[in-house]
């Protein structure tokens, strides 16, 4: 089945322990991103990736790390993770070289304390 | 499911009625748009796109109207069925369809009563 993965789904820890939320497409897609959903603001992008090797910053990328090494996978790690960071991210990806016709995963709730 | 708003607009219809959906955008760049779906614990889902230099398209049961003149973005939906229920985005790239940033819009909470 064509899909985008995610893991963790849920995920509690504690403030400055990092941890990577892992995502994977077997749809040989080129785009990759991330997103953060919040209550009341939508979702706001924290970075993309057009293809392997290039990445690039979103619209709230700070705290956060990103790498496309090899074209499935683009993990979002957070070095030291702060209570506003706690929300429900979402990983995307889209077979054309842009942001466009995404293909969501089923979402990762993270919660810092 | 998992909470994806506080204080969305919302739009109640019964099923079977035709709904639309609003969506004002900011950037006049802006030149290409999508809807999406998102229902209650799940990823968004996407329903159509359209590009600025048409005003109209239309899918299964949906369509889509751009005015660029007033920034305005519209979202039809046929008949509507409970299953229709869920959060509608709206979303813009101002880059075309081969730019990376795409903003997505607070969305809209969309009711289907039987």
């Amino acid at each position: 089945e064509a899909q985008v993965t995610q893991n963790p789904r849920y995920l509690i820890t504690v403030t400055g322990k990092k941890l990577t939320v892992t995502c994977s497409q077997n749809m040989n897609h080129e785009y990759m991103s991330w997103y953060r959903q919040d209550p009341g603001l939508g979702l706001r992008q924290i970075y993309y990736s057009m293809n392997v090797e290039v990445t690039d910053k979103g619209d709230v990328p700070e705290g956060y790390k990103v790498s496309r090494k090899e074209k499935r996978n683009f993990p979002l790690i957070l070095e030291s993770p702060s209570p506003n960071q706690t929300s429900l991210y979402f990983c995307a990806s889209s077979p054309f070289s842009g942001a466009n016709v995404l293909t969501f995963g089923a979402g990762s709730r993270l919660t810092v304390l | 499911g998992e909470s994806v708003g506080l204080h969305l607009p919302t739009l109640s219809v019964q099923e079977g009625d035709n709904s639309i959906i609003n969506c004002a955008y900011s950037n006049s760049a802006s030149d290409y748009f999508i809807w999406y779906k998102q229902e209650s614990g799940k990823g968004p889902q996407f329903i159509i796109d359209i590009r600025s230099n048409m005003d109209k398209r239309q899918g299964q049961r949906v369509t889509v109207l751009l005015n660029k003149t007033v920034k305005h973005l519209s979202l039809q939906i046929a008949a509507t069925q409970p299953g229709d229920s869920a959060v509608y985005f709206c979303a813009e790239n101002t880059g075309g369809t081969s730019y990376g940033k795409l903003t997505f819009g607070q969305g809209t909470i969309l009711t289907v009563h039987p």
